[in-house]
């Protein structure tokens, strides 16, 4: 199975900031990675798909790069409903597999 | 507006079965592959099993394999999970997701998940 390593676990940071999360897959997938935003009680939303294309109707400043076994998430200009868990997750092959999440939070 | 609709969960003993559904629409369900994937309270997100549009290929995460079947009824638009011989580690919210139409594996609509405990 591929292993998906996210960091930091948690990370604390204010409105307006720069944020990047990492991920990092155990083998190569190429561009098969998404991430998604998750906030309590809620289901998981689509961010980003191939590693870099923004899903419609999310904002811009959320942004991903990244290919092979190294990828980043970045959210440029953090707002008050940015604070929440990230995850990534690989596609290249079953089992589709998440990262452990990011719990982003306000300092 | 696509809409997915889970039901089906709640407490059952261990060893015990329990049958999830998952009501689709606002898209042609029987072009989409779908995907159960669950969260166990305060962990992570942990893909479960994957459906082809017409059934053909399926897909189940080794813990579940064996216990767990994944189904659909494309003339009802509805996607089912019947969960057999039921653990402790089974407790979880369990979402159905829809496969991104373009990017397979990439889950981009979900419902609001339904609670599966299990516990004596």
């Amino acid at each position: 199975d591929i292993q998906m390593t996210q960091s930091p676990s948690s990370v604390s940071a204010s409105v307006g900031d720069r944020v990047t999360i990492t991920c990092r897959a155990s083998q190569d997938i190429i561009t098969w990675l998404a991430w998604y935003q998750q906030k309590p009680g809620k289901a998981p939303k689509l961010l980003i798909y191939a590693a870099s294309s923004l899903q419609s109707g999310v904002p811009s400043r959320f942004s991903g790069s990244g290919s092979g076994t190294d990828f980043t998430l970045t959210i440029s200009g953090l707002q008050p409903e940015d604070f929440a868990t990230y995850y990534c997750q690989q596609a290249n092959s079953f089992p589709y597999t998440f990262g452990q999440g990011t719990k982003l939070e306000i300092k | 507006e696509v809409q997915l609709v889970e039901s089906g969960g709640g407490l059952v003993k261990p060893g015990g079965s329990l049958r999830l559904s998952c009501a689709a629409s606002g898209f042609t369900f029987s072009n989409s592959r779908m995907n159960w994937v669950r969260q166990a309270p305060g962990k992570g997100l942990e893909w479960v099993s994957y459906i082809s549009g017409s059934s053909t290929y399926i897909y189940y995460t080794d813990s579940v394999r064996g216990r767990f079947t994944i189904s659909r009824d494309n003339a009802k638009n509805s996607l089912y999970l019947q969960m057999n011989s039921l653990r402790a580690e089974d407790t979880a919210v369990y979402y159905c997701a829809r496969d991104h139409p373009v990017v397979r594996g990439i889950n981009d609509y979900w419902g609001q998940g339904t609670l599966v405990t299990v516990s004596s």
